[in-house]
């Protein structure tokens, strides 16, 4: 069974950095695209960035460029998000999803609030 | 980036109904759409992606149609546990865009 779980979320304060982890099992972790996707509260989706299976190639929206770092640990089935400057406007919940193209399995989700 | 414009916001609708929801991008993507149910407190689930192919295991009252930057999203008889909100999403290139959701509700 195709499973992802993320972690890492929690309380940071403006200007203040998180990494969020995503655990990956029941499926060949290091031949798929990984997708980040977040949804601020009662909002919709917003893709935030994606990294190649190999890990040679990551792509950030212009929200998060400069600030958000996308990286994965393929012997450890593990998709991370460096968050560093955290702004208020990057509370959200955030999401892995396997990147098939479609994004077509997500985990849970885990919460970042940034708060002053 | 590519925008995607989707409508209605808000679809009220009564169990039995056929409904459709549209997608708009600002160029064309080819077929490269995918759409996306999303019940309260729980994650997105894909139920249509190439425009047209339903993921395995999604009823097959969803459908989807489409190419180049138009798309609709057709559910063919409401049931009780389609209530919920769609997100139309492009991936023909990085930044993945998606639609601003449409909300069904019941009537």
């Amino acid at each position: 069974e195709v499973q992802l779980l993320e972690s890492g979320g929690g309380l940071v304060q403006p200007g203040g950095s998180l990494r969020l982890s995503c655990a990956a099992s029941g499926f060949t972790f290091r031949t798929y695209a990984m997708s980040w996707v977040r949804q601020a509260p009662g909002k919709g989706l917003e893709w935030v960035s994606a990294i190649r299976g190999s890990g040679d190639l990551t792509f950030y929206a212009d929200s998060v460029k400069g600030r958000f770092t996308i990286s994965r640990d393929n012997s450890k089935n593990t998709l991370y998000l460096q968050m560093n400057n955290l702004r208020a406007e990057d509370t959200a919940l955030y999401y892995c999803a396997k990147d098939n193209d479609a994004l077509d399995m997500w985990g849970q989700g885990t919460k970042v609030t940034v708060f002053s | 980036d590519i925008q995607m414009t989707q409508s209605p916001s808000t679809l009220s609708a009564s169990v039995g109904d056929r409904v459709t929801i549209t997608c708009r991008a600002s160029h064309s993507i080819s077929s490269w759409l995918a759409w996306y149910q999303q019940k309260p407190g729980k994650a997105p689930k894909l139920l249509i992606y190439k425009a047209s192919t339903l993921e395995s295991g999604v009823p097959s009252r969803f459908s989807g149609s489409g190419s180049g930057t138009d798309f609709t999203l057709t559910i063919s008889s409401l049931q009780p546990d389609d209530f919920a909100t769609y997100y139309c999403q492009q991936y023909h290139s990085y930044s993945y865009t998606f639609g601003l959701g449409t909300k069904l509700e019941i009537k």
